[in-house]
């Protein structure tokens, strides 16, 4: 089985723009989670997403945004950029309610 | 609410030698536990998981974790560790008895292997 896939890989945006990321589940996976990495924050988990619902939320601003499609696939936005929002993004999928979460190799936003 | 405290920064090891990477976890149950390595540049790898049963987990690359409950703990061990070990490392942990597949990590252990 493939992976998960994430693309972009790399992208670079300035201050104010907006972006869409996104991310492929592997094939099966109904679940879907993001986070944001970074090296002062860490690992912090952004949404999650099971069967196109969104059921888990973490502590970000409403610039964050996600969604699912009926396929698994999601997609998460960012608008109105800001410097701290480079990062590294990551997207885990699962295949059950509560499972094993499989990484993609992430999104490296870099916002100047 | 849950937590994983990863006391150790930065590890520095000698090629050959065993390796030990400490991991303590705040849960009010018993938590789904997992080690991930992520290389530079790349995503997270999953190494191996605890969700019940035999505390002594086995992984890949010849990793293994041992869950003890009563300090909360979920080290992760190499008996001979390899110049491709060299990573960073991450604890996290997963809520139970719930819909979600939310993971909390640590900070990361970043291992250094010197020849």
């Amino acid at each position: 089985k493939a992976g998960v896939t994430q693309t972009p890989r790399y992208l670079i945006k300035t201050r104010g723009q907006q972006v869409t990321l996104s991310c492929s589940p592997i094939s099966g996976h109904r679940s879907v989670s993001w986070y944001q990495q970074t090296p002062g924050q860490g690992l912090q988990f952004l949404f999650e997403y099971f069967s196109e619902t969104q059921r888990n939320k973490g502590n970000f601003p409403g610039r964050f945004s996600g969604r699912q499609f009926s396929n698994s696939r999601s997609e998460m936005n960012v608008s109105t950029l800001e410097l701290g929002d480079s990062a590294l993004y990551l997207c885990a999928s699962g295949s059950g309610s509560t499972d094993t979460q499989y990484f993609g190799p992430g999104t490296r936003l870099t916002v100047l | 609410a849950q937590s994983v405290t990863q006391p150790d920064i930065h590890i520095t090891v000698s090629e050959g030698a065993s390796l030990e990477l400490r991991c303590n976890y705040s849960y009010g149950a018993t938590p789904y536990l997992f080690w991930y390595v992520q290389s530079p540049g790349q995503g997270l790898q999953l190494l191996l998981k605890y969700f019940s049963g035999d505390t002594l987990v086995q992984g890949i690359k010849g990793f293994e974790a041992e869950f003890k409950r009563s300090q909360s703990s979920f080290n992760l061990r190499k008996p001979s560790v390899h110049w491709s070990d060299a990573a960073e490392y991450f604890c996290a942990v997963g809520a139970t008895g719930g819909a979600t597949n939310k993971l909390i990590f640590g900070t990361g252990t970043l291992l250094a292997v010197q020849p």
